[in-house]
């Protein structure tokens, strides 16, 4: 079966420093690939997406940047952390291959920037 | 583009059914999913409808879909305390990233 892996669960970290988040998925090959932020007012925005190994698609302008280095490998980064860029982190693969396939989920990532 | 809509919060008994209520704009809009998100977890799958459907049962769970209105419904049977949780509604189209409402937050009282 496929499971997708976040990690850190939380991280604190100074306006400032830079970020790495990392997310893994085994049991599959060659799926889309997906970062999230929700925010405190629940709604999911999300931030990039990808079909393909070095391939990233950016959907809102912002401090972040995203790469895929492995098939199913998947890495949220940031040079300098705002205050803005709080919020609960989420990962998602869906399998590739035509439209509507259900994207599923990992555990989040909880960034608290001080 | 698409917008898909939810009211934020619902309250019920527990042992009664829970009914949230979604819906969507784009006709076009061929798969429809459900997701449960507990506290400070991700959003788990829990089912989902292809629009040539009206409605789909697993266990506790009723999927409704009106397409004409495009109207999407959870009903939650019996419910219980373990089933406090945020759902979340989706819609895909032709594109392979679902628009998401934002949730409604369901409250269950013992």
């Amino acid at each position: 079966s496929q499971t997708i892996h976040q990690w850190p669960a939380t991280l604190v970290q100074p306006v400032g420093s830079p970020l790495s988040l990392e997310c893994t998925v085994e049991g599959t090959s060659n799926p889309n690939l997906y970062w999230y932020r929700q925010a405190a007012g629940r709604g999911l925005q999300l931030l990039f997406y990808s079909v393909g190994i070095g391939q990233i698609s950016s959907e809102v302008p912002q401090n972040l940047s995203a790469s895929r280095p492995q098939d199913r490998q998947f890495i949220l980064s940031s040079k300098k952390l705002l205050l803005s860029d709080s919020g609960f982190y989420l990962c998602a693969w869906s399998v590739r291959g035509g439209g509507n396939q259900p994207q599923h989920f990992g555990d989040g990532t909880r960034l608290s920037i001080l | 583009g698409e917008d898909v809509e939810q009211s934020l919060f619902l309250s019920v008994r527990e042992g009664d059914s829970s009914v949230i209520n979604c819906t969507y704009t784009d006709s076009s809009s061929t798969y429809l999913y459900w997701y449960k998100q507990e506290p400070g977890a991700g959003l788990q799958l829990l089912t989902y409808i292809f629009s040539n459907m009206d409605m789909k049962q697993d266990q506790r769970l009723t999927v409704l879909l009106n397409k004409k209105d495009k109207h999407l419904s959870l009903r939650i049977a019996d419910t219980q305390t373990g089933d406090s949780a945020i759902y979340f509604c989706a819609a895909s189209g032709g594109s392979y990233i679902p628009t998401f409402g934002r949730g409604t937050s369901l409250i269950v009282h013992p």
